[in-house]
């Protein structure tokens, strides 16, 4: 299957600091989401980003899948930021099933 | 949160008994699926659902079975619990786009914390 590589693992920040989660994968694909589990556990879509550039508020993220790779930006970081992060992948042809990396534990310090 | 129910929430079970846990769509998505999420590793999905009565196997299916009788439930049955079980449960479905809208993107239900003894 395909695999999925999110780093850092952990990251402390202080708030309104900017910060840049990385995703990378093993193979092609035409599927990619980007999930935030909060503290109390619930899984948040945030982006379907199979290809370039979306913005959400504070959040960005940018997907080159010719070179299989996704970045997750959080800008002016806030203590409701805090939780993992984590990167999905996979083909909408295959059922859309998805392969999740193991995620990024995001704190935010007030 | 596309309407996606889990039941129950917390369960703690002993090894060797029969655990069956539910997850309720009310939206008629054709896709749905089940997860397991164990420190380390992320979610890994365990089976699927890509319509009525028609199920497929995940990267940790063994050990699980799934049923499917309408498309607003997707049951998840552990035939014979075992410690290993433990862990956090979550269901999701796939929510496409329409005809103009290239999106697919999936939604969880709250999850079901098993503990099994």
């Amino acid at each position: 299957g395909i695999q999925v590589e999110q780093s850092p693992p952990d990251l402390i920040l202080q708030e309104g600091a900017n910060s840049t989660l990385r995703c990378n994968f093993s193979d092609s694909v035409n599927n990619l989401q980007w999930f935030h589990q909060n503290p109390w556990g619930q899984l948040i879509n945030l982006f379907y980003i199979p290809s370039g550039t979306k913005q959400n508020g504070r959040l960005s993220a940018t997907t080159v899948a010719t070179e299989r790779y996704s970045l997750l930006y959080i800008s002016s970081s806030q203590t409701t930021d805090s939780g993992v992060y984590f990167c999905a992948v996979g083909l909408t042809s295959n059922d859309y099933k998805l392969s999740f990396g193991a995620g990024t534990t995001v704190t935010v310090r007030a | 949160d596309a309407g996606i129910t889990q039941s129950p929430r917390h369960k703690v079970t002993e090894t060797g008994t029969p655990v069956t846990l539910r997850c309720h769509q009310t939206e008629n998505h054709r896709y749905m699926y089940w997860y397991r999420q164990d420190p380390g590793h992320g979610l890994r999905l365990i089976h699927y659902s890509y319509g009525v009565k028609d199920t497929d196997k995940g990267e940790v299916s063994d050990g699980y079975s799934v049923s499917r009788s309408k498309t607003e439930d997707f049951l998840l049955t552990l035939e014979s619990a075992t410690s290993s079980q433990t862990s956090v449960y979550f269901c999701a479905i796939n929510q496409a786009g329409g005809p103009w809208d290239y999106t697919d993107t999936q939604y969880f239900g709250p999850g079901t914390r098993l503990t099994v003894l």
